[in-house]
């Protein structure tokens, strides 16, 4: 059974640091691209980060790129998200997420259940 | 920068109706890398479709996507009770190397 699961969420101050990891499990990890998708409460999902499965290129989105790092280890399964510099805009539910152009060899897709991030004094 | 916008923002429909959802693209959409995903109240999303119109393993027949260029549709074709959910789309491409989501359409119960 696929599992995806995030941890290292929390409340932080603004400015400071944060770092999110997701363990994956059943199915073949090198296979997928990884993706950090966020939910801010009542809102729609923004795109934060993409990794590809080597781990050899990385995508940001405007808003957080410069501040946050995505990064990977295939030989633990496991997907990190380095966030620095956290202020409120940041707070959201982030995913974990496989994703989508690796849909293009796997038919599949694979979403965590999420981390709430909260930056708040 | 990729912009896509969904419409309508809300759809009333009844279980056993056609729906139809759009996504539309500020720039043509590179190599079809477009997805359609379902996310049901309280859960983390789902990914339905991908490169425009393949369906996911395991999703239902009833669901199918299409389009081309800028314009792109998610079509479900009987509505069950378990559909009524928000569906977003996302473009995925290097170029530009963005990967950004539509505001998503919400799928109500009339």
């Amino acid at each position: 059974q696929v599992h995806l699961v995030e941890s290292g969420g929390g409340v932080v101050q603004p400015g400071r640091s944060l770092r999110l990891s997701c363990a994956a499990s059943g199915f073949t990890f090198t296979n997928y691209g990884m993706q950090w998708v966020r939910q801010a409460r009542g809102k729609g999902l923004e795109w934060v980060a993409v990794i590809s499965n080597d781990g050899g290129a990385t995508l940001y989105a405007d808003s957080v790129r410069g501040r946050f790092t995505i990064s990977r280890d295939n030989s633990r399964n496991t997907l990190d998200l380095q966030m620095n510099s956290l202020s409120a805009e940041d707070t959201a539910v982030y995913y974990c997420a496989t994703s989508p152009r690796s849909a293009s060899s796997t038919g599949t897709g694979y979403w965590g259940q999420g981390s709430l991030v909260t930056v708040s004094s | 920068e990729i912009v896509l916008t969904q419409s309508p923002g809300t759809l009333s429909l009844s279980p056993g109706e056609r729906a139809t959802l759009s996504c539309r693209a500020s720039q043509s959409v590179t190599s079809n890398f477009l997805a359609w995903y379902q996310q049901r109240r309280g859960q983390a999303p789902r990914l339905l479709i991908y490169e425009v119109f393949r369906r996911a393993t395991g999703i239902p027949d009833r669901f199918s996507g299409s389009g081309y260029g800028t314009d792109f549709t998610l079509t479900i074709s009987r509505l069950e009770p378990e559909d009524f959910a928000v569906y977003y789309c996302q473009h995925y491409a290097t170029s530009p190397p963005m990967y950004p989501f539509g505001q998503g359409t919400k799928l109500e119960i009339k």
